[in-house]
């Protein structure tokens, strides 16, 4: 069974540090794997998709790289903003299911402060 | 205007009522869902659609029903709500192996 873990659970950081978030599933048969932004009060806003060929994947200050055959994927963010206080989540789309099934992490959340 | 609607946002009712949460999108997706999320546990499929006609269970599909009235509404019923299902909840629309897209949810509290 796939399970998604997101480490660490919680992380507070000064404004313009450069960090990771640490991403790790259980199961390599992925067809992607996709990180997710959450606002409080908020739905998901998809970031980043990285396929499963794929290494990496950018959007301005934003790199997600993938590392199928280790179960890992990591989220850096370049120059943090107090503006990207979120709940930052990933997730994998399994292989093996007629579906566009996602499995879930429990998240990150991030808080940069001034 | 928001892509993915969800009504009502939010909702507090007794146990043992029936309870219809509702999702319009406007994307044009074929594929529709429900996901609810609680605490700790991250985010979990109750019900996928691939188009008016394919409806299929998720992970925790108990307790629930849904309905695709058409390709741009997919609602979600509790057909007697319990206060386990006190959580909040998700509907999102995509295309063919494209990201999902999410609407802001639904808080549901059950007494």
């Amino acid at each position: 069974k796939q399970e998604v873990t997101q480490i660490p659970a919680a992380l507070s950081v000064p404004e313009g540090e450069n960090l990771v978030l640490n991403c790790s599933f259980t199961d390599s048969a992925i067809y992607n794997l996709q990180w997710f932004r959450q606002d409080p009060g908020k739905g998901l806003t998809s970031l980043l998709l990285i396929q499963s060929s794929q290494r990496e994947q950018t959007s301005g200050r934003l790199n997600a790289s993938l590392d199928k055959s280790s179960g890992r994927s990591t989220l850096y963010i370049a120059a943090s903003q107090p503006g990207d206080s979120a709940t930052y989540l990933c997730a994998v789309r399994p292989r093996g299911y007629n579906t566009d099934k996602l499995i879930f992490g429990t998240g990150t959340r991030l808080q940069v402060f001034p | 205007d928001a892509d993915v609607t969800q009504t009502p946002r939010n909702r507090i009712t007794k146990t043992g009522k029936r309870i219809m949460l509702e999702c319009s999108q406007t994307k044009g997706h074929d594929r529709m869902y429900w996901y609810r999320q609680d605490p700790g546990l991250g985010l979990q499929l109750i019900y996928y659609s691939f188009d008016v006609k394919d409806i299929n269970k998720g992970e925790i599909s108990d307790g629930y029903s849904v309905s695709r009235q058409a390709q741009a509404k997919f609602s979600l019923s509790l057909e007697s709500a319990i206060p386990n299902q006190t959580a909040l909840y998700f509907c999102a629309t995509s295309g063919p192996y494209q990201p999902q897209h999410f609407g802001d949810g639904t808080r549901l509290s059950i007494l």
